[in-house]
C-alpha cells in the first residue's frame, strides 16, 4: 500500500534526551517535509527536503535537524528537546517539488510527542 | 506576519445550508494555493487545489487577486463535511518548498 509511515506514534521523553522520529515514503516522492501541528496554530512547517541530499528549513526550525541520505527516509531528529517541542508532528511528500505536476502532499498519521 | 488568514477557528451550519470557509493569503506573485481537510481520526488529505480548477466532493475554490482569497464554498453542506479545514500556500509559487498553511478551520455540519 502507498503510504507515508511515521515511528513513533506517541512518544513520552524527558527534556534533554535524543530523539529521532523517522519518516518513510514507498512511492518513490521527490519531496519530502516535517510539520508540527499544535492548537490554534495550525501546522507550521519545520524543515523540508527537494531531492536527496537536498534540505531547507522550514518556518520553525529551531531545536530539530533532518537529513535525507535516501529519498525513502526523512527522519526528523531534536537533540535536546524541551517541553516546547511537545506537539503533533506530520511527515509529508509529494511526487514532484513542482506544483504543476502534482503538488499533492501525502501525510503521515502523525506522531505525538510528549517532553516532560 | 501571517502568510495564509483563515479568519474563523470554528464554523458551523445545518445540514443543506451554504458554507463559505474563508482564505486570504499574502503573497506577491501568481500564487497557487490549495485546501486540505482532516476528517476525525484520518490523515490529513488534498481537498482541491486552485491550479486544477475542479469541484471535488461538492466544494469549489476561486482565486480573487484582487481580495488575495481562496476561499472554499459549498451550497449544500452535507453532516460528513465536518472536519477541519487548512488552506496552505507554497511559497515558490510554482514550486513547492516552504509551505505555509493557515491556522486551520473546524467545520461542523449539524443535522
Amino acid at each position: 500500500e502507498a503510504q507515508v509511515t511515521q515511528n513513533p506514534r506517541y512518544l513520552i521523553t524527558v527534556t534533554g534526551k535524543k530523539l529521532t522520529v523517522t519518516c518513510s515514503q514507498n512511492m518513490n516522492h521527490e519531496y519530502m517535509s516535517w510539520y508540527r501541528q499544535d492548537p490554534g496554530l495550525g501546522l507550521r512547517q519545520i524543515y523540508y527536503s527537494m531531492n536527496v541530499e537536498v534540505t531547507d528549513k522550514g518556518d520553525v526550525p529551531e531545536g530539530y535537524k533532518v537529513s535525507r541520505k535516501e529519498k525513502r527516509n526523512f527522519p526528523l531528529i531534536l537533540e535536546s528537546p524541551s517541553p516546547n517541542q511537545t506537539s503533533l508532528y506530520f511527515c509529508a511528500s509529494s511526487f514532484s517539488v513542482m506544483v504543476g505536476r502534482t503538488g499533492e502532499l501525502f501525510f503521515g498519521e502523525g506522531s505525538r510527542l510528549t517532553v516532560l | 506576519a501571517q502568510r495564509v488568514t483563515q479568519p474563523e477557528k470554528l464554523l458551523s451550519v445545518f445540514k443543506g445550508a451554504p458554507v463559505e470557509l474563508k482564505c486570504n493569503y499574502s503573497y506577491s506573485g501568481s500564487p497557487e494555493l490549495f485546501w486540505y481537510v482532516q476528517y476525525s481520526r484520518q490523515r490529513l488529505q488534498l481537498l482541491l487545489r486552485h491550479i486544477s480548477r475542479e469541484s471535488i466532493k461538492g466544494f469549489t475554490a476561486d482565486l480573487n487577486k484582487g481580495e488575495t482569497s481562496f476561499h472554499l464554498k459549498k451550497p449544500f453542506a452535507q453532516e460528513e463535511d465536518s472536519a477541519m479545514y487548512y488552506c496552505a500556500l507554497p511559497w515558490g509559487g510554482s514550486t513547492l518548498g516552504r509551505l505555509y498553511f493557515g491556522r486551520g478551520t473546524q467545520l461542523t455540519v449539524w443535522p
